[in-house]
């Protein structure tokens, strides 16, 4: 596609259950990003993909959070049992490996009551 | 401390010049950046700098670089109500091939008339 696209762009969930939150990114971008933004805090990294493979998973808050990539292409962002601090925006970003040029999607604004 | 520090705020006149500035830690940085987040939507690449050059120009904007004091600016020129927005400085370190860039928690640039 064009751009980075994210889906969906709005989910509340309630405490306790499980979410999916997806990211596509640019055609033929081999890095991908997730990041998350509390209100009024600043973009927290969480994981990042090359290929297939998350070479630092080091900023997933906790062993709720899980993320896979297939194909070299999407990527889903898993949070099990929802926690009311999971409440956030969830961003993706996509680039070319050896470019220093990452593309974000809209985000995805998760709450949870 | 944080790795990358900004003001959380700024505001400015329309027409008059908006610097918004940003320090950062890490001296191995390749890459320097700027992202534009308007309300509800997600970031926008507005410019990067690479860390061996200390200006770069694109229209009304201006980045300058001081490697020695790790300082980052930003200059808007002729600013318009249309720059309201939070602006996100942004360090990134070749890591294998892929650039993860740090941010900052982003300023609040306030045009009034």
């Amino acid at each position: 596609g064009a751009g980075v696209s994210q889906s969906p762009s709005n989910k509340v969930t309630e405490k306790g259950k499980d979410v999916e939150l997806r990211c596509d990114p640019i055609s033929g971008h081999t890095a991908l990003y997730w990041y998350r933004q509390s209100l009024g805090q600043g973009l927290e990294f969480l994981i990042y993909f090359q290929g297939n493979s998350a070479p630092d998973k080091s900023g997933l808050p906790s062993d709720r959070f899980s993320a896979e990539r297939t194909g070299g292409s999407v990527s889903t962002l898993t949070i099990q049992r929802t926690q009311q601090e999971d409440s956030a925006v969830y961003l993706c970003a996509s680039s070319l490996i050896g470019k220093a040029e990452a593309f974000f999607g809209q985000g995805t604004r998760l709450t949870v009551v | 401390g944080e790795d990358v520090e900004q003001s959380l705020f700024l505001s400015v006149r329309e027409g008059d010049s908006s610097v918004i500035n940003c320090t950062y830690t890490d001296s191995s940085s390749t890459y320097l950046y700027w992202y534009k987040q308007e309300p509800g939507a997600g970031l926008q690449l507005l410019t990067y700098i690479f860390s061996n050059m200390d200006m770069k120009q694109d229209q009304r904007l201006t980045v300058l670089l001081n490697k020695k004091d790790k300082h980052l600016s930003l200059r808007i020129a002729d600013t318009q109500t249309g720059d309201s927005a939070i602006y996100f400085c942004a360090e990134t370190y070749d890591e294998g091939g892929s650039y993860i860039p740090t941010f900052g928690r982003g300023t609040s640039l306030i045009v009034h008339p």
